[in-house]
């Protein structure tokens, strides 16, 4: 079964940091998604990265994917509070169903 | 338009009783999802359906979990004999097609506490 790691689990920055967090997969990566959670809400879409390469942005968050690597990494730059959350990166592998990360907690003082 | 709604939110419980968790999909999705997050965790895939039929269950635990959809919308999660181990959030997700590429949306889940 595919499983995904993600680092660092944990991070805290001050407000304006740039920081990346990275998903790495056992297994070839069909479709990586990006979510974030905040304590007690669902998960919150961020993108969906489906070809080698591939990089997106929203606002001052960015995702790539390196296909070969196995792995995805998502940027946020000049990061504010609002940023703060869990991310979690979901993998889709041959069929429908999201094997997710354990998530990275990210915490933005000001 | 509305996103995905789970009721209760919260749903405390004692050992050994019956609990039913309702979803609510984003209106013409075909697809629904049922995941389970226990603390610290990420979320583990539980069932999937396709319109009304449960297309895979292989994420559900034992026999104890049981999920319908009878008119392809509103989807129903039960535990029976609810176990302390049951205690974690309940997902759902909903997605127009199922099929890749295609992104679930999630709902703010139901938070189950079994004494």
């Amino acid at each position: 079964s595919q499983e995904l790691e993600q680092s660092p689990q944990s991070l805290i920055v001050q407000e304006g940091k740039n920081l990346t967090i990275n998903c790495t997969s056992s297994k070839t990566l069909y479709g990586l998604y990006w979510y974030k959670q905040k304590y007690g809400e669902g998960l919150i879409f961020l993108m969906m990265l489906q070809k080698g390469g591939e990089e997106k942005s929203h606002e001052k968050i960015t995702a790539k994917l390196d296909e070969k690597k196995q792995q995805s990494s998502l940027h946020i730059t000049a990061s504010q509070p609002s940023h703060a959350g869990i991310y979690l990166c979901g993998a889709k592998g041959s069929n429908y169903k999201l094997t997710f990360g354990k998530g990275t907690l990210l915490t933005v003082n000001p | 338009g509305a996103g995905v709604s789970q009721t209760p939110s919260n749903k405390v419980t004692e050992k050994g009783k019956y609990v039913e968790l309702r979803c609510d999909p984003i209106s013409g999705h075909t697809a629904l999802y049922w995941y389970r997050q226990s603390l610290g965790q990420g979320p583990e895939f539980l069932i999937y359906f396709q319109g009304t039929g449960a297309a895979d269950d292989s994420g559900l635990p034992n026999d104890r979990f049981f999920a319908v959809r009878p008119e392809g919308s509103v989807s129903t999660l039960k535990i029976q004999r609810t176990e302390r181990g049951d205690s974690a959030v309940y997902l759902c997700a909903s997605s127009l097609r199922g099929s890749s590429p295609d992104t679930q949306y999630f709902g703010p889940g139901t938070r189950l506490t079994v004494l």
